[in-house]
């Protein structure tokens, strides 16, 4: 079964800039679009990033995201990061039978 | 205004049926399918399945084929998951969420609803 690999953890002060990785576990990641969702305590998720590196509007562009074939992954970067940019953050794509998976999170601290 | 809204939260014994439903409205209901993730207390997201509304057309995540059942009523432009005897382990909430072909992505969400198993 296909899967998608996040860290469980990441952390960073206000105004830097952190990256999130998610590793897929077999095939190229490149063949299916990636997305970004983000949640935030006791709410639904939204999305941040969609087809790899598109923000739906109304995300800021300090938000953006991109796919590194060499590493088979996908990476959201948050940059001028904000106490509320804290969440927690899935990436999410498709396996060969067009089932969308989800990786298992990760959550974003800005201390 | 698009809005996917879902049914309350409900309490169930073990072995019990369930169906929660998620109401879309300020779209073509036909024209997007309607995806079920799970999010169990403090755990991620899962994916459990599709269904395309128009032709009742479903695909399930393997995790969860032959233990649940998507279905939808155009007519009513709802959509419903449907469980015939609950378990402790299905104590989760559970969000709809809308996409198409040419939308890669869950543009809209519901506001989930929790189900909770418990003797």
């Amino acid at each position: 079964n296909f899967m998608l690999t996040q860290p469980h953890s990441v952390s960073e002060s206000p105004g830097k800039t952190v990256t999130i990785s998610c590793t897929g576990s077999s095939g190229s990641i490149a063949s299916n679009y990636v997305q970004w969702y983000q949640q935030r305590p006791g709410s639904a998720p939204t999305t941040v990033i969609y087809e790899d590196n598109q923000r739906p509007s109304g995300v800021p562009d300090r938000f953006s995201g991109s796919i590194d074939s060499s590493s088979n992954s996908a990476s959201l970067t948050i940059s001028g990061l904000k106490t509320e940019d804290e969440a927690d953050y899935y990436c999410q794509s498709y396996d060969s039978s067009n089932r969308e998976v989800f990786g298992g999170g990760t959550k974003l601290t800005v201390l | 205004e698009v809005q996917l809204v879902q049914s309350g939260a409900e309490v169930k014994k073990p072995g019990e049926s369930l169906r929660i439903s998620c109401k879309g409205s300020g779209y073509s209901f036909t024209s997007y399918w309607i995806s079920w993730v799970r999010q169990m207390p403090g755990k991620g997201l899962e994916w459990m399945g599709r269904i395309d509304p128009s032709d009742s057309y479903t695909n399930y995540s393997p995790s969860f084929q032959g233990h649940v059942t998507i279905s939808a009523d155009k007519s009513i432009s709802t959509a419903y998951l449907q469980w015939s005897s609950l378990k402790a382990s299905d104590t989760a909430m559970y969000y709809c969420a809308r996409r198409s072909v040419d939308i890669t992505y869950f543009d809209y969400w519901g506001q989930g609803t929790l189900v909770t198993v418990s003797s």
